[in-house]
């Protein structure tokens, strides 16, 4: 079956550590995208990728990192320097570069920061 | 810039209730429009959309018409289920800079109780 996968479901760290999400998606999708989700505040874009080894920043990139040196592969790092990183990380990935069409949304990693 | 803006919740209805969630929008050009659903601990997936004025996407008894003149998208079940208790996220998809970024309102839980 074709779909997002994100690993692990749930993710606990000791606060100062570096820790990286995995996303990986079968769709042959050209663009990908990370959100964070905090109650009550919907979605907010931290990267996004058109096309393999491009990205840019989204709203609130700050201390986090991603690359894209495949086309099925978005991994996001949440370092040390994000200072709140507790949160509901949503990976998304939609199908061509230039129109507007659904995006598709990986099941989440919790990350849980102690 | 683009936003999007939902009647803020929980919107709590009884089984086989009529159930409206106002979404309005603004956008520079023609966006397209869409409702996604989320239901607990997992990823937003597409409820319906809509790509121009007046059109009108529907899906598992959900409508929603696209209103250019009144910039709206508002979401509609004639007779809602236990089963439709979830969040659900109005967003728009508007060419920016040569990229489509996605828009998304801050969601809208449900609760229906039986």
């Amino acid at each position: 079956d074709g779909g997002i996968t994100q690993s692990p479901k749930y993710l606990f760290r000791k606060e100062g550590q570096n820790v990286t999400l995995s996303c990986e998606q079968n769709l042959n999708h050209d663009a990908m995208y990370w959100y964070r989700q905090d109650p009550g505040q919907g979605l907010r874009l931290i990267y996004y990728s058109q096309i393999v080894n491009d990205f840019q920043k989204g709203d609130i990139a700050e201390g986090y990192s991603v690359s894209r040196e495949k086309k099925e592969s978005f991994p996001l790092t949440v370092t040390s320097a994000q200072k709140n990183p507790t949160a509901f990380y949503l990976c998304a990935s939609r199908p061509g570069q230039g129109i507007p069409d659904t995006q598709y949304f990986g099941p989440g990693t919790r990350l849980t920061v102690l | 810039g683009d936003s999007v803006t939902q009647m803020e919740g929980p919107v709590t209805l009884s089984e086989e209730a009529f159930l409206t969630i106002n979404c309005t929008y603004t956008a520079t050009g023609y966006p397209s429009l869409f409702w996604y659903v989320q239901y607990p601990g997992e990823g937003l997936q597409l409820l319906l959309k809509a790509t121009k004025a007046d059109d009108k996407g529907s899906n598992k008894g959900f409508e929603a018409t696209y209103r250019k003149e009144t910039t709206s998208f508002h979401l509609e079940k004639g007779s809602v289920q236990v089963s439709d208790s979830a969040v659900y996220f109005c967003a728009l998809s508007e060419k920016t800079g040569g990229s489509y970024i996605p828009t998304f309102g801050r969601g809208t839980s449900l609760i229906v109780h039986p």
